[in-house]
């Protein structure tokens, strides 16, 4: 079936870049989603890239996304004690299916 | 800023009462979702509905049922709780188009005891 595969931890300075990686494995995947959960809270849409983009930039953010090898990154510029939170990373094929989530990258920003 | 409304947001109740989780949301979306949440942050999908009177099982088998009565509202009931049900419940909804964004509610802490 499909899955989504991202690393359980980064931890990284205040000031510095952050790059959250993640893979999939389904080829029909029409969209791909960053989420962003702080604590005590639920999910927030934190940006998404459609397959036929190779990337995306919003403001800090950077979305890369490589077809080819099935991989998907999230770069935080100028990350801030405030970017500290799980960051989760889905994505939808061309079904009516729901999301298929990974299990989610804890950011730790230190200052 | 998503309508989507959870209650209660914590609760703590004893093994083997009867339980309803209740999850609303404003924007006339179709789709809505329940995930249970691991304290090691893993998301699991427990139950979905496409709409009024259509609800299916997720991954995660769960001893929880769900009812799909109108569109705004998908709450979730545990007939008898048990300690292994201690969790985070996320509730979410999304349209049946577009770019099929889920947005969350704020989750319900359960603790069984």
């Amino acid at each position: 079936g499909e899955d989504v595969e991202q690393s359980l931890f980064l931890s990284v300075r205040e000031g510095d870049s952050s790059v959250i990686n993640c893979t999939y494995t389904d080829s029909s995947s029409t969209y791909l989603y960053w989420y962003k959960q702080e604590p005590g809270a639920g999910l927030q849409l934190l940006t998404y890239i459609f397959s036929n983009m190779d990337m995306k930039q919003d403001q800090r953010l950077t979305v890369l996304l490589n077809k080819k090898d099935k991989h998907l990154s999230l770069r935080i510029a100028d990350t801030q004690t405030g970017d500290s939170a799980i960051y989760f990373c889905a994505e939808r094929n061309s079904g009516n299916t729901p999301l298929v989530f990974g299990k989610g990258t804890r950011l730790s920003v230190i200052a | 800023e998503a309508d989507i409304y959870q209650t209660p947001r914590y609760l703590v109740i004893g093994t083997g009462k009867k339980i309803t989780l209740e999850c609303s949301q404003t924007m006339g979306h179709d789709k809505m979702y329940w995930y249970q949440q691991d304290p090691g942050m893993e998301l699991h999908l427990i139950h979905y509905s496409y709409g009024v009177n259509s609800t299916e099982k997720g991954d995660l088998s769960s001893e929880s049922t769900v009812s799909r009565i109108r569109t705004e509202h998908f709450p979730l009931t545990l007939e008898s709780a048990r300690p292994s049900h201690t969790s985070q419940y996320l509730c979410a909804s999304s349209e049946l188009e577009g770019l099929y964004e889920q947005y969350f509610g704020p989750g319900t802490r359960l603790t069984v005891t």
